[in-house]
Order: structure tokens, then sequence, then C-alpha cells
């Protein structure tokens, strides 16, 4: 089966501007997540959603962060304004339907963003 | 507070030697513990969870309950084997809690 798929792989912005991650999930995997890894540190969850509705968003800075899963299928992540803090990589997950299934999370090759 | 804690940032062995990757967690129900692998420019996959009681690749891991540890283990380890290896705690909320990770380096 297809993998999780992210995009852009890389992303380098100034501090203020905005910012857009995609994902698509693996066909049929109803839950999805965004993590955020710091260079060092493990990744931490950000929001999760289930089909199109959000389970828990309460890791989100939704002063500069939002997140949206339309249809159910593909979610983007946004930041605006961006900080230099946010520089990181940015993991998206999928699992059909939570963390009670065999395989646990498939993870996507993330997008590492710089802010400078 | 639920928290999971990898005490070593960097573990180097040399091939063959026994590999011990620890893990503790604090979490007051009935934890599910799981250990990913991230090998380099790959992505983070599942190494194994302890509901299963598996080896995979060689590594095992108990839970014990009474220390609150998770420790992944491999008698021989192999230069394959180098990779960033990170212990994850399940909670009832339905997220999966990362513990900072660990990497393994295994030197010919």
């Amino acid at each position: 089966e297809a993998g999780v798929a992210q995009s852009p792989r890389y992303k380098i912005i100034e501090k203020r501007q905005s910012v857009a991650f995609w994902c698509n999930p693996i066909s049929g995997h109803a839950t999805l997540y965004w993590y955020q890894q710091i260079l060092g540190q493990g990744p931490k969850l950000l929001i999760q959603f289930q089909n199109n509705g959000v389970v828990d968003d309460s890791q989100l800075p939704k002063d500069r962060f939002s997140a949206e899963r339309l249809k159910g299928v593909d979610s983007t992540l946004k930041i605006q304004p961006a900080k230099l803090e946010d520089s990181a990589v940015y993991l998206c997950a999928s699992s059909p339907r939570g963390m009670r299934d065999e395989g646990g999370y498939t993870f996507g090759s993330g997008t590492r963003l710089t802010v400078v | 507070a639920q928290r999971v804690t990898q005490p070593e940032k960097l573990l180097s062995v040399f091939k063959g030697a026994p590999v011990e990757l620890k893990c503790n967690y604090s979490y007051s129900g009935s934890p599910e513990l799981f250990w990913y692998v991230q090998y380099s420019r790959q992505r983070l996959q599942l190494l194994l969870r302890h509901i299963s009681r598996e080896s995979i690749k060689g590594f095992t891991a108990d839970l014990n309950k009474g220390e609150t540890s998770f420790h992944l283990k491999k008698p021989f380890a192999q230069e394959e084997d180098s990779a960033m290896y990170y212990c994850a705690l399940y909670n009832q909320g339905g997220k999966l809690i990362f513990g900072q990770g660990t990497e393994l380096s295994v030197k010919p």
C-alpha cells in the first residue's frame, strides 16, 4: 500500500511569514495526526483528527497554528506568522481507527521547516 | 503526569555486544508501550509493542510495571541497528507520547 505522503520535504522562510504543509494519509485511514519534532527531542502531538473532526488539539498553539482535514482525507497544517522556535520537522501520521490497531501509526517522511 | 523518559541521548557499542536502551514511564492507568525506530534518512516506524510480546530484528522489550520500565534489549548488536530509537506511551485519551529518543551507534 502507498505510505503517508507529505509535502514539501523542506521549507525555509523568514520569521513572520506564513507556511503550509500538506499530508495525504493512507487510503481508508480514519485517524490522522500532526506531530512537531524539534531537534534533539521526541515528536510532540499537535492535533489529532478522526475523519474530518478534531479529537484533540490541546497542544496546538492556536494563535498561530491551524489545521484542517477536508472530507476526512487530506490535511493541511498552517503557521501564520512563523516564529524562530517553530523550526522543526512536522510529521504526519495515520492509522485505520486509532492506536489499538496492530500496526500502530504509519508516519510520513516529514517536512523540515527552518525559520530564519 | 504522563511522561516517557529515555535517560541516554547516545549509546555507543561494538558489533556483537549486548544492547539495552532504557525507557521509563509515568502513567497512572494501564499503559500500552511501544518502541519506534528511525534509520538514517528513513521514516519513523514501529519496531515493537509490548502487547505483542514479539521479537523484531532480534530486539525484545518487557514491560515491568513495578519499575515502570520498558527497556529495549538485543543480545548481539549489528551495525545495521544504528538508528534513533523512541519509546512511546499510548494513553487512554488516545495520545501517543514519545520519549526524547536514544541514538544507538554500533561500531564495527
